[in-house]
Formats: structure tokens, sequence, C-alpha cells
């Protein structure tokens, strides 16, 4: 069985940092690319990163990618982001997925077969 | 980055209705959408790709259609736990982008 679970959010006050951590099971990390997807309250998605199945390569999104890092240890079988110079605006609950095209590839095709339980990270002074 | 927008912003319909949802694209992206299912508290659950493939496991009354900038969800035969909100999102490239999302109520 394939699962994710999102771990490390928490409140932290504007200017801060965390590091969320997405356990992973049930699938090699040599074959799908992994992402994290966020959603603020009440709002829609929004991408916010991919590693790609080599863990070689890596892309965020442009209005995040001065602040956030994604990354991997592949004999943990753990993704990460690590936020830093955390805002109000990054309040929101950050999924963890899975792309579902199976091999090596860049970044996959961008459909997200599974997803994590979420993890909430609350920006507020 | 690619705009994708959804109407309505909310339905109400009855069990065994026929509901038909829209996502619209800012260009051109062929076929390269998918739908998804997102219940209160939980995370989106994976419907429809590639615009009309359903996923495994998927119901057969939830069925896509489009390509190019216009695209439909459509749901036949509503059941009671259809309710939610339905994310369509653009797979042509990154930034993968998604619509606001259509709230299903189920009167």
């Amino acid at each position: 069985e394939v699962l994710l679970v999102e771990s490390g959010g928490g409140i932290v006050q504007p200017g801060g940092s965390l590091r969320l951590s997405c356990s992973l099971s049930g699938f090699s990390l040599n074959d799908y690319s992994l992402h994290w997807v966020r959603q603020a309250p009440g709002k829609g998605l929004e991408h916010v990163a991919v590693i790609d199945t080599s863990g070689d390569n890596i892309f965020h999104a442009d209005s995040l990618k001065e602040r956030f890092r994604v990354s991997r240890d592949k004999s943990k079988k753990t993704l990460y982001l690590q936020m830093n110079s955390l805002r109000v605006e990054d309040t929101a609950v950050y999924y963890c997925v899975k792309d579902r095209l199976y091999g090596p590839s860049l970044f996959g095709d961008y459909y997200f077969d599974e997803w994590g339980h979420g993890t909430l990270v609350t920006v507020s002074s | 980055d690619i705009q994708m927008t959804q109407s309505p912003s909310s339905v109400s319909a009855s069990v065994g209705d026929t509901v038909t949802l829209t996502c619209r694209a800012s260009q051109g992206i062929g076929t390269w959408l998918a739908w998804y299912q997102q219940k209160p508290g939980k995370a989106p659950q994976f419907l429809i790709y590639a615009a009309s493939t359903l996923q495994s496991g998927v119901p057969s009354r939830f069925s896509g259609s489009g390509s190019g900038t216009e695209f439909t969800l459509t749901i036949s035969n509503l059941q009671s736990e259809d309710f939610g909100t339905y994310f369509c999102q653009q797979t042509k490239g990154l930034p993968t982008t998604f619509g606001q999302g259509t709230r299903l109520e189920i009167k």
C-alpha cells in the first residue's frame, strides 16, 4: 500500500523557518517524482515544488524559490520541504504528493495520484 | 502561467441528477488536464487525467471531456457521496496550476 505521511507543521512566527518531512512507503523513490502542494485555508491548490526520480533535479514555484527548498533522503525514504523567511501568506496545509508517472523522468507528468493527509503550517505573531 | 477558471463556483443537485462542471484554460493545453475531488478536511482524490481517462477505482458515473481550452466533468446518476469541491488542473508544463474549484452540494 502506498502511504505518504507528512509531519513537521505547526505555528511559527513571521520570518521563521520550518522543515516539513514526508515519510514514504509502498513504492520506490527511484520510480516516481514527488511534489509538495499547498492549500491556504478555504482556498485552492498551489503547486510548491517537485523533485524528480534521480533526486538531482528540482523545481520550485517562482514566487517561492528564494525561500523554499525541496529535497529527499533515499535511505530514509523521506521527502523534505525546507521553508525559510516564512510569511503570513504561507499559512496553509502542505501536502506531500506522488506523481502518477512510473519510471525515470524529469518531474513526471504532474498528475497527482496519491496524497498525504497534509500538515498545517500557521505563520502568525 | 496558465490560468484555470472553473464554473460555476457552486452547484446544488439531487441524487440521481446529472451535473456538468466546466473548466477553462487561459491558453490551449491539448488534453493535459486532470480532475480531483476534495471533501472537507481531506486531501484531494485523483479522478481523471488526460482530460477523459478515468483513474483506476473511480466510478464510471464520472466522465471527462474537452481539449484545447474548454473541458467538462460530468457526473451522471449523482450519489450522496459525490458532494465536495472539484478542482481541475492543467499539466501541460510547470508550473502546473489549478482552478479555484466548484463546490457540489447534494440537495
